[in-house]
C-alpha cells in the first residue's frame, strides 16, 4: 500500500533560521513521483515541486531545496533563511493512480 | 492562466440538507477529484474521475455522491447534510487518465463548508 508519513504536525522558527520538512514514503512501485505543495492561510495549495523515482539529484530552488534519498525512502524539504510569508503548511505526496498525500505540517514563522 | 474554480468560498447550510458544491476547470483535464481537510487528518479522498460520467469512490465516500455530466465540471453533492461534514472542501484536477498522475494537481481555493 501507498502510505505518505509526515511525522512533524507543528513546527515554528524564528525568522532567518534554517528549517526542514521531513517526508517519508511507502510504495511498492518502480516508477512514482513525489511533490510538495504549500498551503497558505488563503487555502489553495500551491505547487512546489515533483520528482521522478529515477532522479535522486537534490534540487535547489532559491531558498528551497530538496533531499531525496530512495535508500530511506524520505523526501525532505529544507527552507533556508526562514521569512514570515513562509509561514503555511505544507503537504509531501505520492502519486500511483490517485495522490497519497501525508498529513501535512504547519509552518509558522516568527518574525 | 489556468485554474480550477469552486463555486463558493464560505458556505452555511442546515442539517438535512441537500449541498451542491461546484468545481469547474479550464484546462481541458481528464481526472477531476474531491478532497475533505481537516486538522490532523490531512487530506481524504471522497470521489475522484477519470472521465465523463465516470467515478470512483475514494476512501471516504459515505454521505457523498458526485456527478460529472461535462468534462470540466465535477460536482459534489451532500445528500444530507450533517454536523461532521463541516469541513474544508477541495477540489483537483490534473491530466493522466487511468495511467496515472504525473504531473500533479492544480487545487481549487477550497469551500469552506459550515453545517450547523
Amino acid at each position: 500500500a501507498q502510505k505518505v508519513t509526515q511525522a512533524q504536525t507543528e513546527i515554528s522558527v524564528v525568522e532567518k533560521e534554517d528549517v526542514t520538512l521531513d517526508c517519508v514514503y511507502e510504495t511498492r512501485d518502480t516508477t512514482y513521483y513525489l511533490f510538495w505543495y504549500k498551503q497558505p492561510p488563503s487555502g489553495e495549495l500551491v505547487f512546489l515541486i515533483r520528482r521522478n523515482s529515477f532522479d535522486e539529484q537534490n534540487e535547489i530552488s532559491g531558498r528551497y531545496s530538496w533531499n531525496f534519498q530512495k535508500s530511506t525512502s524520505s523526501f525532505n524539504f529544507t527552507i533556508t533563511a526562514s521569512q514570515v510569508v513562509d509561514s503555511a503548511v505544507y503537504f509531501c505526496a505520492l502519486t500511483g493512480n490517485q495522490f497519497y498525500f501525508g498529513t501535512g505540517t504547519s509552518l509558522t514563522v516568527i518574525p | 492562466d489556468v485554474k480550477v474554480t469552486q463555486s463558493s468560498r464560505y458556505l452555511v447550510k442546515r442539517t438535512g440538507e441537500k449541498v451542491f458544491l461546484e468545481c469547474v476547470q479550464d484546462m481541458d483535464h481528464e481526472n477531476m477529484f474531491w478532497y475533505r481537510q481537516d486538522p490532523g487528518l490531512g487530506l481524504r479522498l471522497i470521489y475522484f474521475s477519470y472521465d465523463v460520467k465516470m467515478k470512483e469512490k475514494g476512501d471516504i465516500p459515505e454521505g457523498y455522491s458526485v456527478s460529472r455530466e461535462k468534462k470540466e465540471r465535477f460536482s459534489l453533492i451532500l445528500e444530507s447534510a450533517s454536523t461532521n461534514q463541516t469541513s474544508m472542501y477541495l477540489c483537483a484536477s490534473s491530466t493522466g487518465g487511468e495511467t496515472g498522475i504525473i504531473y500533479g494537481y492544480t487545487f481549487g481555493s477550497g469551500t469552506r463548508l459550515t453545517v450547523v
